[in-house]
């Protein structure tokens, strides 16, 4: 049982390049969060998934794209990365409220 | 805006001693209120949540005061250890949005 996943855990980008971020979770849980970790500033949920088939906007949304096609799996897509964009993203699930966390993903864009 | 708000932002305490953290919130509609604790390269992990319709919950040296009045809750921990240095969180959930106070980081000298 491994819990929430992430992969990759670390990676370097080019201003306006892409990349996914992906989120695996073997609990069976219906919720999915995207969330950004930035210095001085908590977390902040960006995207988020209430069940398969289903994404909806966080508190900062803008420049990042999901998806959620199966159950176990929620990306996070950035298009056109920016150095705004800096921060380490954290993927969380849960049943109702009680959110597991993944290990986190740090994103660097130079 | 942040609509959790944490203090202080870092926290030194002797072992033995008292942590206490404190969280105020501005939204009614939150009805669940965790606080999660993170180590250096970690994802948060929930330590204790409450829910509005009780004053307080305690789970060993980790106690949650809440205030629903006052708009406040804060977390207590006793017999502070150096095993207890980590950033912690304070949260709120309402509906599928959770928003996180912007962190403390507790130091416990030995």
């Amino acid at each position: 049982n491994a819990g929430v996943t992430q992969t990759p855990k670390f990676r370097v980008l080019k201003t306006g390049q892409s990349m996914t971020l992906l989120c695996a979770q073997d609990m069976n849980h219906e919720y999915m969060y995207w969330y950004r970790q930035d210095p001085g500033m908590g977390l902040r949920l960006i995207h988020y998934s209430v069940g398969e088939g289903t994404t909806a906007k966080g508190e900062v949304p803008d420049g990042y794209n999901v998806s959620r096609l199966k159950k176990q799996n929620f990306l996070l897509g950035l298009e056109s990365a920016a150095p705004s964009q800096t921060s380490v993203y954290f993927c969380a699930s849960s049943w109702l409220y009680e959110q597991y966390f993944g290990p986190g993903t740090r994103l660097t864009v130079t | 805006q942040q609509q959790v708000k944490q203090s202080p932002q870092s926290l030194i305490v002797q072992k033995g001693g008292i942590s206490i953290i404190n969280c105020a919130y501005e939204n009614t509609a939150f009805d669940y209120f965790p606080w999660y604790q993170q180590f250096p390269g970690k994802g948060p992990a929930l330590l204790i949540a409450i829910r509005p319709d009780v004053s307080e919950k305690k789970e060993g040296r980790f106690t949650i005061s809440f205030n629903k009045s006052a708009k406040q809750f804060s977390l207590h921990i006793m017999d502070s250890q150096p095993g207890d240095s980590a950033t912690y969180f304070c949260a709120a959930k309402g509906n599928n949005d959770m928003r996180f106070g912007a962190g403390t980081r507790l130091t416990v000298k030995p």
